[in-house]
């Protein structure tokens, strides 16, 4: 079936590094990604999306790279703050239309930044 | 997100104990879900609902049941717990698509243990 992954559960920075953390995804036909940051204790939120006719998407210190023939999703944090410690969840799903699924998570990454 | 309430935000109960937990949004988002969030499995969809006459199972719906009482309030019941649901549960809502784009936004969570 479809699924949504990440590559590594843990990823460990130093503060005022650039953090990568890596998503692939198996449903060719979604078309629409989303990064989520959740902290301890607190639900899921938004960090940045892109749709599935962009490569890549800016945000304010983070980018989300879409690369649609390997089917591969990555978060790039400019100069990783320790406030930035978090795990953070890629998703996958419709962009649009009334029927269809909703998002497909992945299994998430844990970052821990050390200053 | 404060626009997403969800109550309890912590309930201990027993085994065969029926439990509702409930999720109120100010968003006015037509789009409400309930997810369940495991350690290392990421969020799973229990049910979704797109409208107040809609409701959808999702990907682990098998011992829940829930109600859409209003466009701003959507309820996820276990009608006889079981330890293995034990679990972190999320609220999340969302509006119609647009332009491609489809963001969730998240409850705080209702941490539930049945012993």
């Amino acid at each position: 079936g479809e699924s949504v992954g990440l590559h590594l559960p843990t990823l460990s920075v130093q503060e005022g590094d650039n953090s990568i953390i890596n998503c692939a995804y198996s449903n060719s036909a979604s078309d629409y990604f989303i990064w989520y940051k959740q902290e301890s204790g607190k639900g899921p939120q938004f960090i940045i999306d892109i749709r599935s006719n962009m490569d890549k998407r800016q945000g304010q210190r983070v980018t989300v790279l879409l690369n649609k023939t390997v089917k591969h999703l990555s978060l790039q944090i400019a100069a990783t703050q320790p406030g930035d410690s978090a795990v953070y969840f890629c998703a996958e799903g419709p962009g649009s239309g009334e029927a269809g699924t909703a998002l497909i998570f992945g299994k998430g990454t844990t970052l821990s930044v050390s200053s | 997100d404060a626009d997403v309430t969800q109550t309890p935000r912590n309930r201990i109960t027993k085994t065969g104990k029926r439990i509702m937990l409930e999720c109120s949004q100010t968003k006015g988002h037509d789009r409400m879900y309930w997810y369940r969030q495991d350690p290392g499995l990421g969020l799973r969809l229990i049910y979704y609902s797109f409208d107040v006459k809609d409701i959808n199972k999702g990907e682990i719906s098998d011992g829940y049941s829930v109600s859409r009482q209003a466009q701003a309030k959507f309820s996820l019941s276990l009608e006889s717990a079981i330890p293995n649901q034990t679990a972190l549960y999320f609220c999340a809502t969302s509006d119609l698509p647009r332009q491609g784009y489809n963001e969730q936004f998240f409850g705080p969570g209702t941490r539930l243990t049945v012993l």
